[in-house]
Formats: C-alpha cells, sequence, structure tokens
C-alpha cells in the first residue's frame, strides 16, 4: 500500500527533553512538509523540503529541526528550546512544489508534555 | 502569518440540507485546494482548482473560486451525517508552501 506513515501516534515528553517524530512515505514524492495544530486551530507550518537534502523553515519553525537524508523521511525534532510543544503534529506530501498537486497527509502525532 | 481564512468558523445544519464554506486569502496564488479532516484525523485532499479556473465538480461537491475577490466557497449538496468533520481550504501563493486557513467545523444533524 502506498502512502504516508507518522509514528508514534502518542508521544508524551517531559520538559527539557528531545524528541523525534518520524514520517516515511512510499509515494516517491519529492515534497514533504510538517505542521503543528492546535486545539480549534489551522494547521501552521513548521518546515517544508522540496528535494532531498534541502529544506525551508516554516512559518513557526523556532525550537524545531529536520533532516531530508532521504526523499522518503522526513523526522521532526521538537527541541528543548521549543517552549510550548503540546500539539498534534501533520506530516505531509506531494509529487510538486507546493500546492501544484494534492497534498498527502500522514495520521499525526499526538505530542503531549509531562 | 495565515493566508486563508474560511467564513462561518463553525456550521450546523441538517440532514439533507446543503452547506457553504467560504475561504478568503491574501495573495495571488497558483490554485487552492478544499481539505476535510475528521476529528483527530490526518487531512483528506477533496479538490484542487487552479487559478484560471472558476468552478469544479466532484460528486456532492461544488467549488468556486474568484480570483478578483481573493476567495472561494465549497459547497456540499444533500448533506450526510457522515460529512461532519472540520474542512480546510489551502493555497500555493507560488512560494513552494501549502498555506492552511483556520477551518470550519461543519456538523450535520441525523
Amino acid at each position: 500500500d502506498g502512502g504516508i506513515t507518522q509514528s508514534p501516534k502518542y508521544l508524551f515528553r517531559k520538559e527539557g527533553q528531545n524528541v523525534t517524530l518520524s514520517c516515511e512515505q512510499n509515494l516517491n514524492h519529492d515534497a514533504m512538509y510538517w505542521y503543528r495544530q492546535d486545539p480549534g486551530q489551522g494547521l501552521r507550518l513548521i518546515y517544508y523540503s522540496q528535494i532531498v537534502n534541502d529544506f525551508q523553515k516554516g512559518d513557526i519553525a523556532e525550537g524545531y529541526s529536520v533532516s531530508r537524508e532521504k526523499k522518503e523521511s522526513f523526522p521532526l525534532t521538537v527541541t528543548s528550546a521549543q517552549k510550548n510543544p503540546t500539539a498534534f503534529y501533520l506530516c505531509a506530501s506531494s509529487n510538486g512544489q507546493g500546492g501544484e498537486t494534492e497534498a498527502f497527509f500522514g495520521q499525526g502525532t499526538r505530542l503531549t508534555v509531562v | 502569518s495565515q493566508q486563508g481564512e474560511e467564513d462561518p468558523q463553525a456550521l450546523s445544519i441538517q440532514e439533507g440540507e446543503n452547506a457553504t464554506m467560504n475561504c478568503s486569502y491574501k495573495t495571488s496564488i497558483n490554485n487552492l485546494q478544499w481539505y476535510r479532516q475528521n476529528s483527530g484525523r490526518g487531512l483528506v485532499h477533496l479538490i484542487l482548482i487552479r487559478s484560471n479556473e472558476r468552478e469544479k465538480h466532484s460528486g456532492r461537491l461544488r467549488v468556486t473560486l474568484d480570483t478578483s475577490k481573493k476567495s472561494s466557497s465549497l459547497l456540499i449538496t444533500a448533506s450526510r451525517a457522515a460529512d461532519t468533520a472540520s474542512y480546510f481550504c489551502a493555497t500555493d501563493p507560488y512560494t513552494g508552501k501549502l498555506i492552511f486557513g483556520q477551518g470550519t467545523t461543519l456538523q450535520v444533524k441525523p
């Protein structure tokens, strides 16, 4: 089955810890995105990557880091510098830049700081 | 910064009625997309309309785009309880990004 997979579904982080959220796609898409969603809110762009070994900051990149060493993988690290990391994180991929084509989303990771 | 804003924020209708949601955006766009999100899940693509198109249909969905007013509308006809979800517009402002609005929460009562 082709698709985009996020793991884990739920993640708990102690204050001061870094955590990494996984995002893998087997759709052969060039572009991948990370969004953050707070309760009752829309999606805010954290980072995006249009090609392997390249990525750009979105609107709320502070406290987050990413890598794009392989086409199929775009992990997001939430660092201790992110002061309010509790949120729902969504990864997406598309076969083109920006909104040229539809984006496919994973099922999300819900991160909670304890 | 948010590119798109949906209106209304929340909508409650009876099954069988039509639901209309609107999206406004700020800058020129390559295209506009609509997505659906069931509670606690990822988003699912519904329809994409390009900047040179004015109207597009897909099943019970009808999308219009008015680039002069920088606005789009999504019409769901003959709504069903299963249409209950949040609906988001997303725009591509020629930056390589896909920017989402705040969403409209639709409740369809059986």
